[in-house]
């Protein structure tokens, strides 16, 4: 069965730093594009970052670049992401997706359950 | 205020069908594939339409996608009270260099 499941959420303090982890299983984790997508409290969806299956391309929504970095461990099947200068407007579900398939990198196929990240003081 | 464009609400009754639009431009509808997703209150999204129109393994085919210009559309036919759920379009933008998603659309199945 494929699988993602987010883990490193939490509550932190404006300007501080958090590292989120994804772990797939189920499928051959170094085939796939990921994503990071984010749903703020009763609001809709908001792409983050996304990663090609060797680290070679790397996207940024332009609400995140400079802050956040998006990595990836195929020896470990994980994604992750690393989100510094956290601001209370990234409070939200982070989403981990994988591409549906290996020639499409923006169909997200199987999405994980999430995580919460929670920026207040 | 979203790339792409979708009405808030929709609606119909059961058996109906019911159209939902996605306007967009030519950066990102324009010259790239139409992604749509159906979120079901408390749950994860789910992708229903990748590649303008096709559909993934499970998805019914009661659901259908198309893309005109720089619009798209998500159509459900013979509409079921699992149905109702918020909807999503989705496609890369050249000019952003990123994905970017609609606002998107709350179903109610009447």
């Amino acid at each position: 069965e494929v699988q993602l499941v987010e883990s490193g959420g939490g509550l932190v303090q404006p300007g501080r730093s958090l590292r989120l982890s994804c772990a797939a299983s189920g499928f051959t984790f170094d085939d796939y594009a990921m994503h990071w997508v984010r749903q703020a409290p009763g609001k809709g969806l908001e792409w983050v970052s996304g990663i090609n299956w060797n680290s070679g391309s790397i996207g940024y929504a332009d609400s995140v670049k400079g802050r956040f970095t998006i990595s990836r461990d195929n020896a470990k099947n994980s994604l992750y992401l690393q989100m510094n200068s956290l601001r209370a407007e990234d409070t939200a579900l982070y989403f981990c997706a994988k591409a549906l398939i290996v020639v499409d990198h923006y169909g997200m196929g199987v999405w994980g359950q999430g995580t919460t990240v929670t920026v207040s003081s | 205020q979203s790339v792409l464009t979708q009405p808030p609400s929709a609606s119909g009754t059961p058996g109906q069908g019911v159209t939902i639009s996605c306007s967009g431009s030519s950066s990102n509808i324009g010259s790239n594939f139409v992604y749509w997703y159906q979120q079901l209150p408390g749950t994860a999204p789910k992708l229903l339409i990748y590649r303008n129109n096709q559909r993934p393994a499970g998805v019914p085919d009661r659901f259908s996608g198309s893309k005109s210009g720089t619009s798209a559309s998500l159509a459900i036919s013979g509409l079921r009270s699992e149905d109702e759920a918020d909807y999503y379009c989705a496609a890369w933008d050249d000019s952003l260099s990123g994905v970017v998603f609609g606002g998107g659309t709350k179903l109610t199945v009447l």
